[in-house]
């Protein structure tokens, strides 16, 4: 059983559409972060929550710590943003930095 | 201030052989930890490290093991490199180990075992 859940796998949508990936955990956290990653390319942290929410530009994220539910928005998606989001929950408690993935959502955006 | 730094960024080995994959966290923070990702198993935890000491272990064999210099620059190394090695290497820096701090990646070493 994985500890991150994310939904869908794949998503492909339009220019201008509003897109919504979901992440649901298992185990306790201490934040919950959600990653890009380009094709090829290394990793980069869009947002680190450990409640409520956040906003920077055209990107939202939410988290609920009592449904242990985030989720991340794009509105007005582009094709720039077209790569691969990923999930990651650091572990509370003494297990100090460890993160458990999500498998990842693949989005293409179409012009 | 400068990211993360991986090197080498790409790396090629014949089975068997050992390879060391290094690590620079940002300025200032002390904790690394280490991430495999794999198209088959996506990315899983290796190892962690805080003040030059292994906090945490992933479930991964003996063959792969770690250290933590002084400067928190850490290295990882694989012996004894098998066709399944093969994987992007990612390594991410925080200042602090547990709480909600923010965790800062590398581009990650692409290993190729032929």
């Amino acid at each position: 059983k994985n500890e991150v859940e994310q939904s869908p796998q794949n998503l492909t949508a339009q220019e201008g559409e509003f897109i919504t990936i979901n992440c649901s955990y298992s185990v306790g956290i201490s934040a919950l972060h959600w990653l890009q990653q380009h094709p090829g390319g290394g990793i980069v942290s869009l947002f680190m929550l450990s409640s409520g929410k956040k906003k920077h530009g055209r990107l939202i994220a939410t988290i609920n710590i009592q449904e242990k539910h985030s989720s991340l928005h794009i509105t007005a998606s582009h094709p720039r943003d077209s790569a691969v989001y990923i999930c990651a929950v650091r572990s509370g408690g003494g297990t100090g930095n460890q993160f458990y993935f999500g498998t990842g959502t693949s989005l293409t955006v179409i012009p | 201030k400068a990211g993360v730094t991986q090197t080498p960024r790409y790396l090629i080995k014949t089975r068997g052989q050992q390879v060391t994959l290094s690590c620079s966290p940002i300025s200032g923070h002390r904790s690394v930890s280490w991430y495999q990702q794999t198209p088959g198993q996506g990315l899983q935890f290796l190892f962690e490290y805080f003040s030059e000491t292994q906090r945490n272990k992933g479930n991964f064999p003996g063959r792969f093991s770690g250290r933590q210099f002084s400067n928190s620059r850490s290295e990882m190394n694989v012996s004894t490199l098998e066709l399944g090695d093969s994987a992007l290497y990612l390594c991410a820096s925080s200042l602090v180990r547990t709480g909600p701090t923010e965790a800062f990646f590398g581009q990650g070493t692409r290993l190729t075992v032929v």
